[in-house]
This record gives structure tokens, sequence and C-alpha cells, in this order.
């Protein structure tokens, strides 16, 4: 298996624009979680999903953040508008919750620069 | 809530001088306990874990005992190598639950 794969690696934009980070996780897995890192706040978890379906979207920091999963192999994090505050590393990870639940898996990240 | 806290860093030690990265957790119940490593430019990655007090999860070198009366999972390695330069996470998982609570991770350096 490929693993957890991550699009774009590398995303510069400039604020106001939208921005789209990809995420396609691992074959059979039906945990997906989509992550935000920097070195102020650390590791902070934005949503997850079971099954396709959001969980847990305490973390997404404002109505400008927008995740959906439309299948099991695909999930999108969408910000709109960005801002610079924004630029942080976007990890999305996978898990298969019932088998062993607390082992994920992760994606490289997008490394995201808001001019 | 739930909370993992861990021992500042940066650690910075020589190559194969022994390494403790404490870590000490709350949380209500029974959790499982996991070490998480990233290393530079990548994503994280399971080191080990432990399912139970008393539990030891060991991995590439690295061990941590689920330790229930302190409410710690220290890590521990004996003899470290430069490529062990990383950050180290530790997390929690509560028992039935599906999202992970981690520390704000160590980073450690090795010289050569």
């Amino acid at each position: 298996d490929a693993g957890v794969i991550q699009s774009p690696r590398h995303e510069v934009t400039e604020m106001g624009q939208e921005v789209t980070l990809r995420c396609k996780p691992i074959s059979g897995h039906n945990s997906l979680f989509w992550y935000r890192q920097t070195m102020m706040r650390g590791l902070e978890l934005l949503i997850y999903f079971n099954n396709n379906v959001p969980i847990d979207d305490s973390g997404m920091p404002e109505d400008r953040f927008s995740a959906k999963m439309p299948n099991a192999s695909f999930s999108t994090l969408k910000i709109q508008p960005s801002e610079p505050r924004d630029s942080a590393v976007y990890f999305c990870a996978s898990s298969w919750a019932a088998r062993d639940s607390g082992k994920l898996f992760f994606g490289s990240g997008t490394q995201l620069s808001v001019l | 809530g739930d909370s993992v806290t861990q021992m500042e860093g940066p650690v910075t030690l020589s190559e194969e001088a022994f390494l403790t990265i404490n870590c000490t957790y709350t949380a209500t119940g029974y959790p499982s306990l996991f070490w998480y490593v990233q290393y530079p430019g990548e994503g994280l990655q399971l080191l080990l874990k432990a399912t139970k007090a008393d539990d030891k999860g060991s991995n590439k070198g690295f061990e941590a005992t689920y330790r229930k009366e302190t409410t710690s999972f220290h890590l521990e390695k004996g003899s470290v190598q430069v490529s062990d330069s990383a950050v180290y996470f530790c997390a929690l998982i509560k028992a039935a639950g599906n999202k992970l609570t981690f520390g704000g991770g160590t980073r450690v350096l090795v010289k050569p």
C-alpha cells in the first residue's frame, strides 16, 4: 500500500485566495483525521470522519475552514478565504478504528504558506 | 478533560547516550498510551504503544512502561544514534474512543 497520500506537498498562496488540500487514505481504513501543526500551537486536531461521516469538527478554527469526505478514498480540506495565520503544515491521517484504535497512519503533510 | 504533558525540548545528546523523555497524562478510566515519532519533513509514525497498566511497549530499541500509579509513560532508549534525531509525541486514547490526545512534542537532537 502506498500509505496516506496528500497533495499538494507545498502550497504558496496570497491572502484571500481559496486553498484546497487533498487526502487519499489507506484503502480499507474507516477513520480519517485532519491535523494542523505549527510551532506556536503544536499539533491540533481539526476534524475527523468515521465511515465518511464527520464526527467531531470542534477543532475547526472558524467558518473559513470546511472539510468533506465524499467517499472512502478521498477527503478535502478547504480554506476560503485564506489568511496568513493559516500558514502551517496540514496532515491527514487514517486508521482502522475498530481493529486498532489509536494507530494512525499519517501522510507527509502539506506545507501551506499564505502571504 | 484529558491531557498529556511532556518535557519540553530540545534535548541534545551525544551518540550512544541514554535518552529519557518524560510523559505524564490525565484521563479518566483506562486509556491506551502511545509514542509517535516525527522525522524531519515527514508525518508522525507510531513508535510503540501500551494498552493496560504495567504493559511495556518496545520498538527500535525504545521502551516505555505504562505506570498507572504515577500516570506516566516515559520513553527510554539505552544508546541513541544520530538517526534518532526527531520530535517525539506522547499520546493517549480512551477506551472505545477514536480521538488521540497528543502532548506538545519533544525535539531530540543527537550529535555525532
